[in-house]
């Protein structure tokens, strides 16, 4: 079946160290979502990309969509202790219609 | 907008038993999904519907049953409740297929 691996599973920083999540699909996805969710929390949608290649950017947060698009990534430049939590990845079901199926996460900590 | 809300927020329950975990959401979403979320696991799908009268069963279906008879309500039963069942359970509903996905805050199950 689809699945939608992340790596690292576990990051530490330092706050100010810049940080790297990967995203990547068994398959071809026709968009890929990303979440943030606290300690504690629940998830809170980020972002959705959709074309091949797509770069966007959120203050201090940059997410990329792979041009084959089967991978993504999230880009944390200079850490803040806000950062931290897990972040995870989504995508569709390749034929499963609107359902959504989520990376295993990356958890980050950010230390001072 | 009260967004998504989960009832209860923390249960017990005897191996055995059956119970109703409540989802509502206020924003007139036709999608809504069920997530159980396990550590190192990431979220995965239980349930989910694309609208009033209309579900379809997730990753892990077996042991829950839900309706949705209302677009407001999305109820999720278990039915005789497992110790694999212990977790954190989700619900989230978005507008549609390219939207991100509110989550509520979450209810968290201990079978004993």
């Amino acid at each position: 079946g689809q699945q939608v691996m992340q790596i690292p599973q576990y990051q530490h920083v330092q706050e100010g160290e810049d940080f790297t999540t990967y995203c990547n699909s068994s398959t071809t996805l026709s968009n890929i979502q990303w979440y943030k969710q606290r300690p504690g929390g629940h998830p809170v949608f980020l972002i959705q990309l959709v074309k091949s290649g797509e770069v966007k950017k959120q203050k201090r947060l940059t997410f990329q969509f792979g041009e084959a698009k089967k991978n993504s990534s999230l880009h944390i430049t200079a850490t803040q202790t806000t950062d931290v939590g897990t972040y995870f990845c989504a995508g569709p079901v390749t034929g499963g219609g609107n359902k959504l199926t989520f990376g295993t996460g990356t958890q980050l900590k950010v230390e001072l | 907008n009260a967004g998504v809300t989960q009832t209860p927020k923390f249960q017990v329950l005897k191996t055995g038993q059956s119970m109703t975990l409540q989802c509502a959401q206020d924003m007139n979403h036709e999608y809504m999904s069920w997530y159980r979320q396990d550590p190192g696991m990431g979220l995965r799908l239980i349930h989910y519907s694309v609208g009033a009268g209309i579900t379809d069963q997730g990753e892990v279906p077996n042991g829950y049953n839900v309706s949705r008879s209302t677009t407001e309500d999305f109820p999720l039963r278990l039915l005789s409740a497992a110790p694999s069942q212990t977790s954190v359970y989700f619900c989230a509903s978005r507008t549609g297929q390219g939207y991100g996905y509110t989550f509520g805050s979450g209810t968290r199950l201990t079978v004993v």
